[in-house]
């Protein structure tokens, strides 16, 4: 079965530093990977997503992702933080036969400190 | 072009009674799946509908149960509420259930168990 691990429940970051949130997975066959962002009483926006393209995947606001096989991981980067960065990113892994069923991991809560 | 719906926005039920959550899909999108998120975790998969037709499950007993309607939209039905059933239910809409395929989320109900 598959399953996602996000280090860091909470990251701290500066306005304008460099945003690292942490996503590693675990899955025996090929993974499609995801990366979506979730505002206060809000649902879940994608941000990117890896099918088996390019390693470097580009999403919106800035953000974009590596998917590196050999380390099992699909972290997600942003050059420099916004205020309006401040919100729960969550990674998610979809396999094989269970069709685009979502697993998730835990999230990480952004807070941007001015 | 309208995204996922949901109603209602909150509710709040007792234990032991039974709920019914809605879901209006994506225009020209025919897959809906539902997400439990626990308070302060990642959503959770519970099932998901293919052109009416259950197409997958998660960990979760019968008393959580589905239906899809021939315009696609969907219903969460949960029977004998528990006080942890307390949570945000998430429904996703995609244009078919492949595993590459984008689920976009409404933005959800909040169902609260006393």
């Amino acid at each position: 079965a598959q399953s996602v691990t996000q280090l860091g429940s909470h990251v701290s970051v500066s306005e304008g530093a460099l945003v690292l949130l942490r996503c590693n997975y675990s899955s025996s066959v090929p993974p499609y990977l995801f990366w979506y962002v979730q505002y206060p009483n809000q649902g879940l926006q994608l941000l990117l997503k890896y099918t088996s393209a390019a390693t470097l995947v580009k999403g919106i606001n800035g953000f974009e992702a590596e998917f590196k096989k050999s380390e099992t991981s699909f972290h997600l980067t942003k050059p420099s933080a916004h205020m309006s960065d401040a919100a729960e990113y969550f990674c998610a892994v979809s396999v094989g036969a269970a069709g685009n069923k979502l697993t998730f991991g835990g999230g990480t809560r952004v807070l941007v400190k001015p | 072009e309208t995204g996922v719906t949901q109603s209602p926005t909150h509710l709040i039920k007792t234990r032991g009674q039974q709920v019914t959550l809605r879901c209006s899909s994506q225009s020209g999108h025919n897959t809906v799946s539902w997400y439990q998120q626990a308070l302060g975790q990642g959503p959770q998969f519970i099932f998901q509908y293919y052109r009416e037709e259950e197409n997958g499950r998660g960990n979760f007993p019968p008393r959580f149960s589905g239906l899809q309607f021939p315009n696609y939209s969907s219903e969460l039905n949960v029977n004998a509420l528990e006080l942890d059933d307390s949570a945000l239910y998430l429904c996703a809409s995609s244009q078919a259930g492949g595993i590459k395929d984008t689920q976009y989320f409404g933005p959800g109900t909040r169902l609260t168990v006393l």
